[in-house]
Formats: structure tokens, sequence, C-alpha cells
């Protein structure tokens, strides 16, 4: 029974590339939830996700971050023009949302932009 | 609006000595979970205990060992006879309940533990 995965591990972007983030949930889970750990510090909630929906994004930065959660594969976390600051590691939890309080966290995805 | 204070932010011991790590939190809910998770070196979030709100006894798992008090909004964390393997930073967590289907969690700033020999 695989746990959460995250693709890829490590991830390094130029100043004003794109990156993105790939998150699938465990096998059944259908709630994702995405977190931020900035050097450290600790984990920032950020976004939460049900099959193409988004449930609450109050941790999200207004722009260049954005998440989706298709009917068909992984969740994604994209993030745009990236810049120094978003330097981070990004991880990824899922729930069955059966019970309410258990989430399985992912191995993170740690990005750095030079 | 939910919070989780570590005060400590680095602790260091030597090993076989017996260590606590302090978690303070604020929360308006009266249903709750509380965690706590390790995170050594290598980075990933290594899960070692959940505890809802209900339940005030106090938990043993080996070396490990929790207390939890409501009255003081307190889930102290506590490693008897510690051991290097121990070092990591440790978060603890709290639940945020969406209506009863799914919730997200508030992390504390994490205490650092370094155990040396």
């Amino acid at each position: 029974n695989a746990g959460v995965m995250q693709n890829p591990r490590h991830l390094v972007r130029r100043r004003g590339q794109e990156a993105r983030l790939r998150c699938s949930p465990m096998k059944g889970h259908s709630h994702v939830y995405w977190y931020r750990q900035l050097p450290e510090e600790g984990l920032k909630f950020m976004v939460y996700l049900q099959k193409e929906n988004i449930i609450d994004e109050s941790g999200m930065p207004k722009e260049r971050f954005s998440a989706e959660f298709p009917k068909e594969g992984p969740s994604i976390l994209r993030i745009q023009q990236v810049v120094r600051g978003d330097s981070a590691a990004y991880f990824c939890a899922s729930s069955q949302g059966l019970d309410s309080y258990e989430q399985y966290f992912g191995p993170g995805t740690r990005l750095t932009v030079t | 609006a939910q919070k989780v204070t570590q005060a400590q932010t680095e602790i260091s011991v030597v090993e076989k000595e017996d260590v606590t790590l302090d978690c303070v939190y604020e929360t308006r809910d009266t249903t709750y979970y509380l965690f706590w998770y390790k995170q050594p070196p290598s980075g990933e979030l290594v899960f070692l205990i959940r505890r809802n709100s209900f339940d005030e006894q106090n938990e043993i798992s080996g070396r490990y060992s929790w207390n939890f008090q409501k009255s003081t909004s307190s889930f102290n964390f506590t490693i008897t006879a510690s051991q290097v393997v121990d070092s990591a930073v440790y978060f603890c967590a709290l639940s945020e309940p969406y209506t009863g289907t799914a919730s997200k969690l508030t992390f504390g700033t994490g205490t650092r533990l370094q155990v040396t020999l």
C-alpha cells in the first residue's frame, strides 16, 4: 500500500522559470493538502483540495501560485516566475476524509531557486 | 485563530538524559486533535502521535510519553533515556476542523533536539 508520493524530490529552477510539483495521494484518499516549509521554520498550510475542487486556498500567495487536483492524475502545485523567496520544502498530505483528522505526509519536494 | 507555540527553539542533551519538549496551543474549538511529528535530518515528516481533545490520558510508547493537559492547553512530549538517533526537529500541530469532514493542521515552529554522546 503505497504512501503519498511526491515528485520530484528535488527541483532547481532559475528565477523567472516555472516550477511544477506533483503529489499522488494514498490510494482511496480524495483530500489533498499542500504545506510549505521555509528554511528553519515550521510548516504553513497553503491549500486544501478535493477532486476537481479547491476547498480552502487561504494560505496561498495571491500571485504566481496555483493548485489543482484533477479528476484523473496527481495534484499539481504550480509556481510561475519563481523568485529566490520561493525556495522551500513543499509537503503534500492526503486524507480519506471520513476520518477527519488523519493526514499522511509525502516526503516533500525541495525547491531551490537560483 | 488557532496557534501552536513551541517556545524551545533548540535543546541539547547528552545521551541517556531525559528531555521534555513543550507545546502550548490556542483554539476556540471544543473538538480538535493534537499531533507530534519528527523531522530527521533527511527531511521527511514522521508521524508520532495523535490525541483528541476528549482524551486526556497520558500515553507512553516505548521511550516516548505525552502529557496532555487541557487546563493549561499543553501537550508536552518526553523522551526518556535519549539516544543520538532522536536528534531531529520535532513539531507539534493542531487540527482545525472543517465542519467535521476534514481538517488542516497548524504547526508550531519546531524544537531542534541535539543528542550527543
